[in-house]
């Protein structure tokens, strides 16, 4: 079984600053990983995803993470977080085996930013 | 760039009504799901849909709900007699193949209220 943990439920910067979002992750075969965003009165948009590969993956909006196998963790970073970027963080985890198609979820991330 | 859509927005429904909850995928898609996120908790998967029948489903996903794809286009999920714990945000998803590093892309989620 997989499982995901987002340690907290909300982080605040300031501009300009360093944006850090840690997700840790449990799992019983090769996990593929993912950040998903939900900005106010929106969905769930896909913000970047491990496969296989490469173990940094840059996404939309300037995000990237980085896939740590020995710390089983996916940890997302921005280097300077802008106002726009205030939203909430989703670190979703899913199998490569077994067929199943479930995405699962950490309680998600409540980033504000200030001016 | 294509999107899932869901209706209503938001409902709120008497407890022991029934309630259908409306989606409709990217239209090239053949994979739908759907998902609930309780307030305050986690996302989490309820089913998974491909080629008119159910794939997977979670233990959440009892008799009191079912899917159905009635039409080409919409993909519906209904809970026959809502309870209060039925109160949360359901999103629908829909991917386009049967990879597990592939992008579920999400509606922006159908709030559901029973009281």
């Amino acid at each position: 079984a997989q499982s995901v943990t987002q340690l907290g439920s909300h982080v605040s910067v300031s501009e300009g600053a360093l944006v850090l979002l840690r997700c840790n992750y449990s799992s019983s075969v090769p996990p593929y990983l993912f950040w998903y965003v939900q900005y106010p009165n929106q969905g769930l948009q896909l913000l970047l995803k491990y496969t296989t590969g490469a173990t940094l993956v840059k996404g939309i909006n300037g995000f990237e993470a980085e896939f740590k196998k020995s710390e089983t963790s996916f940890h997302l970073t921005k280097p300077s977080a802008h106002m726009s970027d205030a939203a909430e963080y989703f670190c979703a985890v899913k199998g490569t085996q077994g067929g199943s198609e479930k995405l699962v979820f950490g309680k998600g991330m409540k980033l504000t930013v200030n001016p | 760039e294509p999107e899932v859509t869901q209706t209503p927005s938001h409902q709120v429904t008497q407890m022991g009504q029934e309630v259908i909850l409306r989606c409709v995928p990217i239209s090239n898609h053949l994979y739908f799901y759907w998902y609930r996120q309780i307030l305050g908790q986690k996302v989490e998967f309820l089913v998974s849909f491909y080629n008119n029948e159910i794939s997977e489903k979670s233990e959440i996903f009892d008799d009191q709900f079912s899917v159905e794809r009635p039409d080409g286009s919409n993909f519906t999920l209904k809970i026959r007699s809502t309870k209060l714990e039925d109160s949360a945000m359901y999103f629908c998803a829909s991917s386009d193949r049967r990879t597990s590093g592939n992008t579920i892309y999400f509606g922006e989620g159908s709030w559901l209220t029973v009281v």
